[in-house]
């Protein structure tokens, strides 16, 4: 079985403050995603990584950066965190698939809960 | 206007109901994903389609490519089932990785 693990399942941050969440997957899949999920707005993607070192932005990138020194191990970062950034928080991984015709499934971490306050 | 529709937003069953979830797009799609999410976040993909119809166990996922809907069939429903049930699909002809998510069905099976 996949299994996609993230390193809290609850955290809590104070404003300005340098958070990492940190997510690893262990079926050696080449994508990796962060989304966000807010309650009426669904899920929204906030970076994208197809390779080591590579990554692509996602609908919401403003205020997080990535990264990925390791193919299993993709971590998001918010610099600053600010109240904004107050929600769940789901790491997801697939294979990747040279056609754009191709969709895989994804596969989620159990989510962290961030409380910037 | 999101480019995936679901509805109803929230849906109560009582157990043993046949219950639908419904899922509409505008855009032209490879795949479509069906996913569910139990309290405390955890998601796992239930379905992936790009044409006609797949079961598993008392699941039903239907898709009609030429009329962009797709539903998600429950039959004799249990409280287990309570959970919400989200839609994704796959644009065609875009990079094979993103997904467009709609915003979710609430679904509460009372016993």
């Amino acid at each position: 079985d996949v299994k996609v693990t993230q390193s809290s399942r609850y955290l809590v941050k104070r404003t300005g403050e340098k958070v990492f969440l940190e997510c690893v997957q262990d079926m050696d899949h080449e994508n990796m995603f962060w989304y966000r999920q807010d309650p009426g707005l669904g899920l929204r993607l906030i970076y994208f990584s197809y390779d080591v070192k590579m990554k692509e932005k996602g609908d919401i990138p403003e205020g997080y950066s990535v990264s990925r020194e390791k193919k299993e191990r993709f971590s998001l970062i918010l610099e600053s965190a600010s109240t904004n950034q107050t929600s769940m928080y789901l790491c997801a991984s697939s294979l990747w698939g040279p056609a754009a015709l191709i969709s895989y499934e994804q596969y989620f971490g159990p989510g962290t809960r961030l409380t910037v306050t | 206007k999101n480019e995936v529709e679901q509805s109803p937003q929230n849906l109560t069953a009582q157990e043993g109901e046949f219950i639908t979830i419904n899922c509409s797009y505008s855009v032209g799609i490879s795949a479509l994903h069906w996913l569910q999410q139990h309290p405390g976040g955890g998601i796992v993909s239930l379905f992936m389609l790009s044409s006609g119809k797949k079961k598993h166990g008392r699941l039903i996922a239907t898709i009609n490519i030429q009329e962009k809907h797709s539903s998600l069939h429950i039959t004799a429903s249990h409280p287990r089932d309570s959970a919400v049930y989200i839609c994704a699909v796959k644009n065609s002809g875009g990079s094979n990785y993103k997904l467009t998510f709609g915003k979710g069905t609430l679904l509460t099976v009372n016993p």
